[in-house]
């Protein structure tokens, strides 16, 4: 059974630098591939996808903010660990983790309940 | 950027079929996913490659893609699947890699 948990602060301050954790089972992302994506949604807005990282170390970013994000693993954990600097009030969303698969158009076939993260002074 | 176009709201009768579309240039030669996100949870594959139906996803959920327009279509709608949907494509050519459309609120009348 695949499961994934995202874990981090719940309240960071502008300025501050996010860190989340994806921790997941039922999988290992050692194993040829697999990947795991990050995507956040803002309260009543739509999905916005942030990062992927998959079993070879690729990682991917979103354009608009991969000056800001950077992506790791850690295979014996089985995390995924996601950080954002300069955390602004609008980057207040939910997080989701999500497991992806990349021989099949990088779907995103289980996903972790989310996080909210709230920015703000 | 690559961008895909989603009807901010549908609203069908139950019974009836829903077809929700996703815009984007020349999609049809891209592969296409869906989700279905009801208010509080997380969202759920529906339709992925296209047309293809995870287990434990209905038949009545089905999908196409050709040309500039994906489909996501609902037949005999019920009250389970009033829930926002959205449409995602992986474009490994592009700069921004993965894309969601904007999200359809599909309400059953």
């Amino acid at each position: 059974q695949v499961t994934l948990r995202e874990s981090g602060p719940a309240l960071v301050k502008p300025t501050q630098t996010l860190t989340l954790t994806c921790t997941f089972s039922g999988f290992s992302l050692s194993t040829s591939g697999m990947c795991v994506s990050w995507i956040r949604q803002p309260p009543g807005k739509a999905l916005e996808w942030l990062a992927l990282i998959d079993w070879d170390d690729d990682k991917y970013y979103s354009t608009s903010l991969k000056t800001r994000l950077t992506i790791s693993k850690d295979t014996s954990k089985n995390q995924v660990v996601l950080t954002m600097t300069n955390m602004d009030p609008v980057d207040t969303a939910t997080y989701y983790c999500a497991r992806c698969l990349v021989d099949t158009a990088m779907v995103n076939d289980y996903w972790g309940q989310g996080t909210l993260v709230t920015v703000s002074s | 950027s690559y961008v895909l176009t989603q009807p901010p709201s549908v609203s069908v009768a139950p019974g009836k079929t829903a077809r929700i579309t996703c815009g984007g240039n020349n999609i049809g030669s891209k592969s296409v996913h869906w989700y279905q996100q009801k208010p509080g949870q997380a969202p759920v594959l529906v339709i992925y490659y296209d047309s293809d139906r995870p287990s434990g996803i209905p038949e009545r959920f089905s999908g196409s893609n050709s040309g500039n327009t994906a489909t996501l279509t609902i037949s005999r709608v019920e009250a389970g699947d009033e829930a926002d949907y959205y449409c995602q494509v992986w474009d490994s050519s592009s700069d921004l890699p993965r894309v969601f459309g904007g999200g359809t609120k599909l309400t059953v009348l």
